[in-house]
């Protein structure tokens, strides 16, 4: 079945550097999006990558979406305590398939 | 407040038992998806409906069951209950039934099983 793997699993930075997380799907998918959740808390969502090559920026977020459409990456410039939680991506295998598939998340923890 | 409600918050019960979580969706969202959230598993999509209907199934046991009701608003079912069922259940909604929909979660009802 599909699947999508996201690395690390956990990231221990200090504040200020950089971070980030890859996601991979082992088959094309129809868009990929982006969720945070807190600790604590519930996934939020962040973003939606539909097109081939595609780049979105949300101040110091950076999202691409790979040129096959089999992986996607999150890059957060100059991390702060506010960026602490789990970022998932969700592949969304299209057709009669029609399935939102998250993956297994990397947990980010930022030291002051 | 995200606009989508999961009643309980927590519930602890046995093992054997059986236990309904139930969810209503944001105003205006027909989708309802249901995921279970482990330690060790990540976010597993186990069913969604729209509009009353059955649209996408994932990995859901055949202990679990769920549906969407005329009002829209969604219950899972977990019967025989094992301590491995153990878990943050969230609900969430959208406008369509595409993956193209984005997803709005509730908080979750985190169930726990002795």
């Amino acid at each position: 079945g599909q699947q999508v793997m996201q690395i690390p699993q956990y990231q221990h930075v200090q504040e200020g550097e950089d971070f980030t997380t890859y996601c991979n799907s082992s088959t094309t998918l129809s868009n990929i999006q982006w969720y945070k959740q807190r600790p604590g808390g519930h996934p939020v969502f962040l973003i939606q990558l539909v097109k081939s090559g595609e780049v979105k920026k949300q101040k110091r977020l950076t999202f691409q979406f790979g040129e096959a459409k089999k992986n996607s990456s999150l890059h957060i410039t100059a991390t702060q305590t506010t960026d602490v939680g789990t970022y998932f991506c969700a592949g969304h295998y299209g057709g009669a398939t029609n399935k939102l598939i998250f993956g297994t998340g990397t947990l980010l923890a930022v030291q002051p | 407040d995200s606009g989508v409600t999961q009643t309980p918050k927590h519930l602890i019960t046995a093992t054997g038992q059986r236990v309904t979580l139930r969810c209503s969706p944001r105003s205006g969202d027909l989708s309802v998806y249901w995921y279970q959230q482990s330690l060790d598993q990540g976010l597993q999509f186990l069913i969604q409906y729209y509009n009353g209907e059955e649209r996408a199934k994932g990995n859901i046991l055949e202990r679990f069951s769920a549906q969407q009701f005329p009002d829209l608003h969604s219950e899972l079912n977990l019967s025989s209950l094992e301590l491995g069922d153990s878990a943050l259940y969230f609900c969430a909604s959208s406008v369509g039934d595409t993956g193209a929909n984005v997803l709005t979660f509730g908080a979750g009802s985190r169930l726990t099983v002795l």
